[in-house]
C-alpha cells in the first residue's frame, strides 16, 4: 500500500495566520491527491480533490497544490471555523489516508 | 444532492458479526459507487472497501479480506458493511461514502454521519 506522511500532526495557530500542511507519498501518486477537514464528533467534509481542485461551497482561502509525492494544503487566513483536524487521501492505489493534522488555537 | 444516512450505533461481543446499512437519497443510487471507511478513536481514517451497485462489483482492502462484506440493494438505494470476528481493536466509528471517479482523481463526498461500533465483552 501507498504511505501517507502528514506534517505537523498538530499545528498551533492564531486567527488571521496563513497554515501550510503537507503531505508526502511514498511513491508518485500523479495528481490523485484529496484533502478533507474534520471537526470533532462529524464526519470528513471533502475541501480539495485531484491535488488542486476546490470543493464547491469551500471557502477560497483554502487552496492544494502539489504533484507526484509532495502536496500542500494552504489556508490564506485562518478563520475561527476553521481549527479543526485535516486528512489527506490518495486514490492512485487501494486508497489510504494520512495520519491527519489537528489545528488548535494559539 | 445526495445524502447518506447510516443506521444506528451497535454494541456487539468479540467474536461476533455487525452489520451497518447507508441510505442514499438524491442523485441515482446505482451509478456511484459506495465506500466505507473507519476511525478508530483518536485515530485516522482507514478505507475497508467499496461496491459500485450497477455492477454489484466489490473491492476490499487487504486487511479486512474474508472479514468484509459489502453489498447493495437498488430497489431501498441502500449499502450495508457487514464485519465479522469482531475483536476490540474494531471498535470505532464506521462511515460511508459516495466514491466520486474522474480521470484525474477519486475522492469521498458526502460523507454518512457515521455510525459507532463497540466491541466489548
Amino acid at each position: 500500500d501507498i504511505q501517507m506522511t502528514q506534517s505537523p500532526a498538530s499545528l498551533s495557530a492564531s486567527v488571521g495566520d496563513r497554515v501550510t500542511i503537507t503531505c508526502r507519498a511514498s511513491q508518485s501518486i500523479s495528481s490523485y491527491l484529496n484533502w478533507y477537514q474534520q471537526k470533532p464528533g462529524k464526519a470528513p467534509k471533502l475541501l480539495i480533490y485531484a491535488a488542486s481542485s476546490l470543493q464547491s461551497g469551500v471557502p477560497s482561502r483554502f487552496s492544494g497544490s502539489g504533484s507526484g509525492t509532495e502536496f500542500t494544503l494552504t489556508i490564506s487566513s485562518l478563520q475561527p471555523e476553521d481549527f479543526a483536524s485535516y486528512f489527506c487521501q490518495q486514490s492512485y492505489s487501494t486508497w489510504t489516508f494520512g495520519q491527519g493534522t489537528k489545528v488548535e488555537i494559539k | 444532492q445526495v445524502q447518506l444516512v447510516q443506521s444506528g450505533a451497535e454494541v456487539r461481543k468479540p467474536g461476533s458479526s455487525v452489520n451497518v446499512s447507508c441510505k442514499a437519497s438524491g442523485g441515482t443510487f446505482s451509478s456511484y459507487a459506495i465506500s466505507w471507511v473507519r476511525q478508530a478513536p483518536g485515530q485516522g481514517l482507514e478505507w475497508m472497501g467499496g461496491i459500485i451497485p450497477i455492477f454489484g462489483t466489490t473491492n476490499y482492502a487487504q486487511k479486512f479480506q474474508g472479514r468484509v462484506t459489502i453489498t447493495a440493494d437498488e430497489s431501498t438505494s441502500t449499502a450495508y458493511m457487514e464485519l465479522s470476528s469482531l475483536s476490540s481493536e474494531d471498535t470505532a466509528v464506521y462511515y460511508c461514502a459516495r466514491d466520486i471517479s474522474s480521470t484525474s482523481s477519486n475522492w469521498f463526498d458526502p460523507w454518512g454521519q457515521g455510525t459507532l461500533v463497540t466491541v466489548s465483552s
